[in-house]
């Protein structure tokens, strides 16, 4: 196992496009985070599941933010409709339940919508 | 709600010194943990060292050190003998006890080793 996954590295849309990124978490991680990173920043938590269920989400995920997470093992972040202010690193974690430890990061999506 | 400050957005130190990075944090909570995280240009967030609030003693990683001072809520990092390879955006993290993966961040502080 390689680590957290996230593909693609960088995606480059026009404002009103919708975009998907993928997370493939560590494979025995059963919970899984979704981040975003703006410049400058720290790292900002939007959402995170346990298995397949949404556990919780961040008043920062407006309802143009979906995330998914079939099977309780890769997650999906879409973001509808995209607006110049969504430009950002999109950061996935994953940690395993039973070992509350710290949580493993991927090398991020960088969004950049023009 | 929890909020951690870094108060020091740049630092730089020479190869082979020693430097400390600050943070504090807000907390009502009693059982918390507190991470440092590094995140070099371009690669991933790492983990460099972990403090559970109910531990007195400090933790320590190699040449990582941290000073945990509770009723301050203060948490800095130490890092000795720095190398070039700790040039970095350096994070620190605040975990209520429950889920270690939903962190509070601090902005960072962006280090830079001088050879």
């Amino acid at each position: 196992d390689t680590g957290v996954s996230q593909d693609p590295r960088h995606k480059i849309t026009k404002r009103g496009q919708n975009v998907t990124f993928r997370c493939d978490p560590i494979s025995e991680h059963n919970r899984l985070y979704w981040y975003r990173q703006t410049l400058g920043q720290g790292p900002e938590f939007l959402t995170y599941f346990q298995n397949e269920a949404q556990l919780e989400k961040s008043r920062l995920l407006s309802d143009r933010f979906s995330a998914e997470r079939p099977k309780g093992s890769f997650s999906t972040l879409e973001i509808q409709r995209t607006e110049q202010g969504d430009s950002a690193m999109y950061l996935c974690a994953s940690s395993f339940r039973a070992r509350n430890t710290e949580a493993f990061f991927g090398q991020g999506t960088r969004l950049t919508v023009v | 709600a929890q909020t951690v400050t870094q108060s020091q957005p740049e630092m730089s130190v020479q190869e082979a010194e020693t430097v400390t990075l600050s943070c504090t944090y807000d907390t009502s909570e009693s059982n918390y943990y507190l991470f440092w995280y590094k995140q070099p240009p371009s690669r991933q967030m790492i983990l460099v060292i972990r403090q559970e609030a109910y531990k007195q003693q400090n933790a320590t990683e190699n040449r990582f050190s941290v000073n945990f001072q509770k009723a301050a809520k203060s948490f800095s990092l130490k890092i000795s003998d720095s190398q070039l390879g700790d040039t970095a955006m350096y994070f620190c993290a605040f975990t209520d006890g429950t889920n270690a993966g939903k962190s509070t961040f601090g902005d960072g502080t962006t280090l830079t080793v001088k050879p």
